[in-house]
């Protein structure tokens, strides 16, 4: 059964320092999200992409983030300037086209920003 | 501001017992996903709830979307150890750009 895949499963990071996470959605899938989930806090939408570019972005999603698609697979989240606030567990979903709203998370990366 | 409320956040069970968690908001949803969350783990669909009052039954698992679409309930019976999880419920307003989720409700059953 094809899935969303993540890599990497962890990053470990300096505060400051640059980081990108990087999402493989399930092929022939057309709309692509990023989450983060903070260690005991509740899931949170970051931002939406579709056909090359962002559908939707939450609040969260400020300059210091952006979302490639570079190739016809990957899906990344860059964060410029990793700051302690950033660790979280960061999933990426994908969703196939306009007639589902189903969404396929992917298992994550833990982001530890020290 | 917690745009989908779920309730209770902790539930700790026997193994047989019947159980029921809420997802509620003031707003209208277009759809309702159910989520099961492993710790470490992306949420993992159980569900998607699309009309109003509609019931979707998933083995032991019943999920309801309010007449009015502001709702939803899973019900659980006969509840056993393999059902502890983090059970979520995110919801569509309008598109399926955006999907809010709710906190959760962790769920414990004891064998």
């Amino acid at each position: 059964e094809p899935e969303v895949t993540q890599t990497p499963s962890h990053q470990v990071t300096q505060m400051g320092q640059e980081v990108i996470l990087r999402c493989v959605p399930i092929s022939n899938h057309l709309y692509f999200y990023w989450y983060r989930q903070i260690l005991g806090q509740k899931v949170e939408f970051l931002v939406s992409f579709y056909n090359n570019e962002i559908s939707e972005k939450s609040e969260i999603f400020d300059d210091q983030f952006s979302v490639e698609r570079p190739d016809g697979s990957n899906f990344t989240l860059k964060i410029r300037s990793t700051k302690l606030e950033d660790s979280a567990m960061y999933f990426c979903a994908s969703r196939s086209d306009r007639s589902t709203d189903t969404q396929y998370f992917g298992p994550g990366t833990r982001l530890t920003v020290l | 501001t917690q745009l989908l409320e779920q309730s209770p956040q902790f539930l700790s069970i026997q193994e047989g017992e019947n159980l029921t968690v809420y997802c509620n908001s003031s707003s209208v949803f277009s759809s309702l996903q159910w989520y099961r969350q492993e710790p470490g783990e992306g949420p993992v669909l159980l569900v998607t709830v699309v009309t109003g009052g509609e019931v979707k039954k998933l083995k032991r698992l019943t999920f309801q979307f309010g007449d009015a679409r502001k709702d939803s309930s899973l019900h659980i019976t006969a509840a056993q150890p393999g059902d502890t999880g983090l059970y979520l419920c995110a919801g569509a307003l309008y598109n399926f750009n955006k999907f809010y989720f709710g906190s959760g409700t962790k769920l414990n059953v004891k064998p």
